[in-house]
């Protein structure tokens, strides 16, 4: 069965320590992952996707293949940051699966 | 440019009692999905539609829930006789084209709570 697991309810760290988010998937395809954000009082959005291989907001997430990780990093948190994360897989259909989600804290 | 909008905000209901939940996709995108997210949860797909057909309903969890999109655009949901595990925020989601793998854009969600 398809699963994504964040194992990290709450992740607290200081401003300007590196982040890291985990994401573990389960799946015997070639899934395509996301991590999406949700800031406080607003609405899930995208941050980014593996397939674009972007960085936006300083985040970066490799897609780990042989440990089916999709791990959401950034070198120097900022207190904006602080939001909750989901992670999320398609299996080459319109349905997404997310993780239970990670409360990340930046501390000043 | 307007994004997902989703009436009520919040919803409170006496176990029981009907619900109608409304979802305005942004204009021209053909796919539409509601999710449900129970506290402390990732977002559960509940139903996909591609214009007005409902191609997936594999996630509602009764036969008390029901979704339509008669005319391709405006969503609604509707949960009959309303359980106290119906509470959750109820999030719809839609993306331009029916396609796989797509970025879904998603609306504020409406909280519903069922008494």
């Amino acid at each position: 069965a398809q699963r994504v697991t964040q194992p990290e309810k709450l992740l607290s760290v200081f401003k300007g320590a590196p982040v890291e988010l985990k994401c573990n998937y389960s799946y015997s395809g070639s899934p395509e992952l996301f991590w999406y954000v949700q800031y406080s009082r607003q609405r899930l959005q995208l941050l980014l996707r593996h397939i674009s291989r972007e960085s936006i907001k300083g985040f970066t997430a490799d897609l780990n293949k042989g440990e089916t990780s999709f791990h959401l990093k950034k070198p120097f948190a900022q207190e904006e940051d602080s939001a909750m994360y989901y992670c999320a897989l398609t299996s080459g259909t319109y349905k997404y699966i997310f993780g239970t989600g990670t409360r990340l804290k930046v501390l000043a | 440019g307007a994004g997902v909008s989703q009436s009520p905000r919040y919803k409170v209901a006496k176990r029981g009692q009907d619900v109608a939940l409304r979802c305005d996709p942004i204009s021209g995108h053909v796919s539409l999905f509601w999710y449900q997210q129970a506290l402390g949860q990732g977002p559960e797909f509940l139903t996909y539609f591609q214009n007005e057909a409902q191609l997936d309903k594999s996630g509602l969890p009764s036969d008390r829930f029901f979704a339509e999109r008669p005319e391709g655009s405006v969503s609604t949901l509707k949960i009959q006789r309303t359980q106290q595990e119906d509470s959750a925020v109820y999030l719809c989601a839609s993306s331009p084209l029916g396609g796989t793998q797509e970025t879904q854009y998603f609306g504020p969600g409406t909280r519903l709570l069922v008494l």
